[in-house]
């Protein structure tokens, strides 16, 4: 079966300090990755893709995440953590023809000032 | 402008009841999509429609059909609600391929008490 696991529920680091959201994939053929995040209350906004190319994708508000196919994963990254980050991050892979988004249990991050 | 809006953004009703939740989108996006999250915070795809045809409908109860009029529009009405209904449920839009983001709506939460 087609999967994205997120292996932790929750994610805190300091402001200031590196952040790093886990992701790894299970999918037949090429994989589509997106990373999406949700503030309270508010839908998912994307954040970045990536499709085919180099490694590292650079995304919104200073995200980046790296695609590792020996290890199926793509893990979020961002050098500098803001308290303004805090919110729960999905990472999906889209599926079936491209009509399905299959998303990760999410990841809780919290940045503590 | 919002470009994924749905309406209404709270809706609190009893069991047995039909509610309707609509959703536009003015991206002129082909794809669109019904996402349930759960209290668990899960995302999962209900339904997903190109151009007003149904693509996916993912072992959803009958209770729950979604209305295509036309490919800016997705609604979804839903019969006899039940308690375990009770979720936030999330209109999307993206255009159709493997290497399209979606945008997504603000949520509907649906309280059946």
């Amino acid at each position: 079966a087609q999967s994205v696991a997120q292996p932790e529920d929750q994610v805190n680091v300091a402001e200031g300090n590196p952040l790093t959201v886990k992701c790894t994939y299970s999918v037949s053929g090429n994989p589509y990755l997106f990373w999406y995040v949700q503030y309270p209350n508010r839908g998912l906004q994307f954040l970045l893709k990536y499709i085919t190319g180099d490694n590292l994708v650079k995304g919104s508000y200073g995200f980046e995440a790296e695609f590792n196919k020996s290890q199926t994963s793509f893990h979020l990254k961002k050098p500098s953590a803001l308290v303004s980050d805090s919110a729960l991050y999905f990472c999906a892979v889209k599926l079936s023809g491209g009509q399905n988004f299959v998303f990760g249990p999410g990841t809780r991050l919290s940045v503590l000032p | 402008d919002t470009a994924v809006s749905q309406t209404p953004k709270y809706l609190v009703t009893q069991m047995g009841n039909d509610k309707s939740i609509k959703c536009e989108q003015n991206l002129g996006h082909d794809t669109m999509y019904w996402y349930k999250q759960d209290s668990k915070k899960f995302l999962k795809i209900m339904f997903s429609y190109n151009n007003k045809e149904l693509i996916i409908n993912e072992t959803v109860p009958n209770r729950f059909s979604p209305k295509s009029p036309d490919k800016a529009h997705l609604n979804l009405h839903i019969n006899s609600l039940e308690l375990g209904d009770s979720a936030v449920y999330f209109c999307a839009s993206s255009q159709p391929g493997y290497n399209t983001e979606a945008f997504f709506g603000q949520g509907t939460r649906l309280t059946v008490v």
